[in-house]
């Protein structure tokens, strides 16, 4: 079964510029989320869809931060415009559903530096 | 709000050391609780769950019990292999129904020959 894709892996963009990261869940799972992970602490959610409907986005800074899941599957995360503070690592994780059991499978993300 | 507390890190053991890294939990209600391991180079990978009170996770060797009373989830691992060395992330999962994960600081384990 093949798991949580993201791509690019890797971006070095300059302050005030524009990025979109992709995520591409394991096949059948309704439950998508975006995780900003800074370095040294662990992961925090940004948002959270079901199947192409938003559950929570209550931490995305919506004034930057914006995302969607047009069909249900893919999804993309941008920010527009980046701040030196949002050099993190960008996690996609999917859930088969959004039980409190439903186990959550993550890519490998996304390395962000803004310069 | 719900939050994680980990014992800080970095920890550094010899093999076939004894493993236990500390995790307490703040939350209304009974959430579940996580084990998430990062290995170098690779993305987070579920490592074990408890649901309820009392439960025991298990997996790899890793243990980790569900104490309501101390509010704690607690990993242990009776001896450990240079292959363990990664960061390891306690999280619980909230009871809104959203299934948000909060998560720890983690704590990088380097396991020595």
């Amino acid at each position: 079964e093949a798991g949580v894709a993201q791509s690019p892996r890797y971006k070095i963009i300059e302050k005030r510029q524009s990025v979109a990261f992709w995520c591409n869940p394991i096949s059948g799972h309704a439950t998508l989320y975006w995780y900003q992970q800074i370095l040294g602490q662990g992961p925090k959610l940004l948002i959270q869809f079901q199947n192409n409907g938003v559950v929570d986005d209550s931490q995305l800074p919506k004034d930057r931060f914006s995302a969607e899941r047009l069909k249900g599957v893919d999804s993309t995360l941008k920010i527009q415009p980046a701040k030196l503070e949002d050099s993190a690592v960008y996690l996609c994780a999917s859930s088969f559903q959004r039980g409190p059991t439903d186990t959550q499978y993550f890519g490998p993300g996304t390395r962000l530096t803004v310069l | 709000g719900d939050s994680v507390t980990q014992m800080e890190g970095p920890v550094t053991l010899s093999e076939e050391a004894f493993l236990t890294i500390n995790c307490t939990y703040t939350a209304t209600g009974y959430p579940s609780l996580f084990w998430y391991v990062q290995y170098p180079g690779e993305g987070l990978q579920l490592l074990l769950k408890a649901t309820k009170a009392d439960d025991k996770g298990s997996n790899k060797g890793f243990e980790a019990t569900y104490r309501k009373e101390t509010t704690s989830f607690h990993l242990e691992k009776g001896s450990v292999q240079v292959s363990d060395s990664a960061v390891y992330f306690c999280a619980l999962s909230d009871q809104t129904g959203a299934n948000n994960l909060f998560f720890g600081t983690g704590t990088r384990l380097t396991v020595i020959p």
